[in-house]
């Protein structure tokens, strides 16, 4: 019972490239969303998705890409990378949304030089 | 904006001992609150969920409480173990916040001294 994958675990990438972080739950969860944490600001959300082809910003969209084709699939591009993601990337998924747990992946470090 | 802090952000206390791990919200239309662990390195891990009918919710030495009139919720943890050394993290969803709705603490880091 795999869960949640993500994947790379670890990323270091230059200023200007594009990179995609990818998200794959085996659980068939509605809800998909990606967090990034870092220090002094805690979790904060970017995207989240209810359901296949349903994409919604959250808190800190700017800079960021996701897309949704299948259910258990919400990869997160970063298009012209930045410093400023430099970041751990958490990839979480919910059966329902309000009412029900959230479940994480294990992260993806993702370093901006 | 919704506002959950966590106080203290660390905590040292020798095994054994019981301890209260603080988490207040600035809403009281808090829907539920739930409490993740994140070791080092970690995902979160989902300790317990509260929803907002409920007041506690226990999980072996885990004990969890709710008081929305208060804005606060209380993570206990009995007879502490080097083991549970960790940062804990609790959250809270607010009514019609959908699915954006759920707000982070930014953690309280436990260390248990053997």
């Amino acid at each position: 019972d795999a869960g949640i994958t993500q994947s790379p675990r670890y990323k270091i990438t230059e200023t200007g490239r594009q990179v995609t972080l990818m998200c794959h739950q085996t659980w068939s969860h509605s809800y998909m969303f990606w967090y990034r944490q870092d220090l002094g600001h805690g979790l904060r959300l970017i995207y989240y998705s209810a359901a296949a082809d349903i994409t919604d910003k959250g808190e800190v969209p700017d800079g960021y890409v996701v897309s949704r084709s299948k259910t258990e699939n919400f990869p997160l591009t970063l298009e012209s990378a930045t410093r400023s993601q430099t970041s751990v990337y958490f990839c979480a998924t919910s059966p329902v949304t309000g009412t029900g747990e959230l479940f994480f992946g294990e992260g993806s470090r993702l370093t901006v030089l | 904006k919704q506002e959950v802090t966590q106080i203290p952000a660390a905590l040292s206390v020798p095994e054994g001992e019981n301890l209260v791990l603080n988490c207040s919200f600035t809403d009281s239309a808090i829907y539920n609150l739930q409490w993740f662990r994140q070791d080092p390195g970690k995902g979160l891990t989902s300790l317990l969920l509260i929803q907002s009918s409920q007041r506690e919710q226990t999980s072996g030495r885990l004990n969890a409480s709710l008081d929305k009139s208060s804005g606060r919720s209380t993570l206990y943890i009995a007879a502490s173990q080097p083991g549970d050394s960790a940062t804990y993290l609790c959250a809270g969803t607010y009514s019609g916040g959908g699915a954006d709705g759920l707000t982070f603490g930014k953690g309280t880091h436990l260390i248990i001294q053997p």
